[in-house]
């Protein structure tokens, strides 16, 4: 069965740095784009970032431009996050879903970070 | 910046039709845009309805249908049934590879 889990969630200080991580099986993961996007506290879904299949493509929102990075590990089915300087505003619960024509076709159950001194 | 617009709010009785709505605050939504819509309950990982504007995800009843209402993507939903009362987001994609949700629309079944 198709599954995404994500992990490294917690509490962190502003200004700090975490990593989320999303693990991937039951489907070819190297043949799929991949997102995060997360969603604040009684707030709605914001898109967060995109990495192309093969990794070599990476787009980020405006409000995480300069301080995240997405990035990949095929042959270990595995999507990171890498959030630095990071602020209350990115309190949230972080998701991982892959990609399916500009939408999404799988989703993880979700991590949550709280930013807070 | 381009904000994607939806209803905040929408009830409907059990058994009858709504229509959610996602538009932009400048300009007009085309097919091209890729519309997404996704149901969401609290404490719960979003769900995909539908993608590329009108492709039901496996699993979605016909009951939930997409399409391109002017200049707007909406998502229909006939035979509304209690378990519909969520959360509905639609997602665009905005330029190469960027995509932004809509604020959300709360539906209530009444």
């Amino acid at each position: 069965q198709a599954q995404l889990v994500e992990s490294g969630g917690g509490l962190v200080q502003p200004g700090g740095s975490l990593r989320l991580s999303c693990v991937a099986s039951g489907f070819s993961f190297g043949r799929y784009g991949m997102h995060w996007v997360r969603q604040a506290p009684g707030k709605g879904l914001e898109w967060v970032a995109f990495i192309r299949s093969d990794g070599k493509k990476q787009y980020y929102a405006d409000s995480v431009k300069g301080r995240f990075t997405i990035s990949r590990d095929n042959s270990k089915n595995t999507l990171f996050l890498q959030m630095n300087s990071l602020r209350v505003e990115d309190t949230a619960v972080y998701y991982c879903g892959s990609d399916q024509l500009w939408s999404f076709e799988r989703w993880g159950q979700g991590t949550l970070v709280t930013v807070s001194s | 910046q381009t904000v994607v617009t939806q209803e905040p709010s929408l009830s409907v009785s059990p058994g009858g039709t709504v229509t959610l709505t996602c538009g932009l605050s400048s300009g007009s939504v085309y097919s091209s845009y890729n519309p997404s819509w996704y149901q969401q309950t609290p404490g719960q990982a979003p769900r995909t309805l539908i993608y590329k504007t009108d492709i039901r995800s496996a699993g979605v009843p016909d009951r939930f249908s997409g399409y391109i209402l002017g200049n707007k993507a909406a998502l229909t939903i006939t035979g509304v049934q209690a378990q519909d009362e969520s959360d509905y987001y639609c997602l665009l994609c905005l330029d190469t590879d960027i995509r932004v949700f809509g604020g959300g629309t709360k539906l209530t079944v009444l």
